[in-house]
């Protein structure tokens, strides 16, 4: 069965400094999917950044990059120029390219950003 | 394109009794899937359907239930409520199982 760990439950970060949360997981897959959720109070969860396993490069999305090491089975997030906003749970996930729309999800990191 | 909208956002239910919660995906999207929020236990994935039919299955008893509607609409039951059943319902929508978006999901209080 295929897991997926978050080994930091809290992480800080200043205002406009740049944070790297981390990710590990667990499969014997070798194709599949990876995600980083944001859930801010309003629990409303929202897709940050998704990355192809059969994908070489590593994918961006504005402030938000990703350090995937598919042979290390890590996948890292990293957030530039953080923002008061970014402040929030991010979730590490998981999802087959086989078992259709399961996703795994690691148990979180709270992300508190300093003024 | 309007989001995940679920409803109702809130409820409170005796042990015992049973519970619906609906789930109307982003429109052109055919996979719904339910996930179970708790401090304890953290996101656990409950079931997927696409195109009415149940593709996926988490690992919850049988109280727990599921169907989806010809317009993709999807609702979840659960019943004979427990108190452990208090939870963050999350119902997430996706256009061929890939990528999912999420809604704002069902706070379940179980007294």
């Amino acid at each position: 069965a295929q897991t997926v760990t978050q080994s930091q439950p809290e992480m800080s970060v200043q205002e406009a400094e740049t944070v790297t949360l981390s990710c590990t997981y667990d499969t014997s897959e070798s194709d599949y999917y990876l995600f980083w959720y944001k859930q801010p109070p309003s629990r409303q969860m929202i897709l940050v950044i998704r990355q192809e396993a059969y994908k070489q490069q590593n994918a961006t999305e504005n402030r938000f990059s990703v350090n995937f090491q598919k042979a290390a089975k890590s996948f890292s997030l990293k957030i530039s120029d953080s923002q008061l906003g970014d402040a929030a749970m991010y979730f590490c996930a998981y999802r087959s390219a086989i078992m259709g729309g399961k996703l795994i999800f690691g148990q979180g990191t709270e992300l508190s950003v300093k003024p | 394109k309007a989001g995940v909208t679920q409803t109702p956002r809130y409820l409170i239910k005796t042990r015992g009794q049973q519970v619906t919660l609906s789930c109307s995906p982003i429109s052109g999207h055919r996979s719904v899937s339910w996930y179970q929020q708790t401090p304890g236990q953290g996101l656990q994935f409950l079931f997927e359907y696409f195109s009415e039919t149940q593709r996926n299955k988490g690992n919850f008893p049988g109280r727990f239930s599921g169907r989806q509607f010809s317009n993709s609409r999807s609702e979840m039951n659960v019943s004979t409520l427990e108190l452990g059943d208090s939870a963050l319902y999350l119902c997430a929508s996706s256009p061929e199982s890939y990528e999912q978006y999420f809604g704002p999901g069902t706070r379940l209080t179980v007294t």
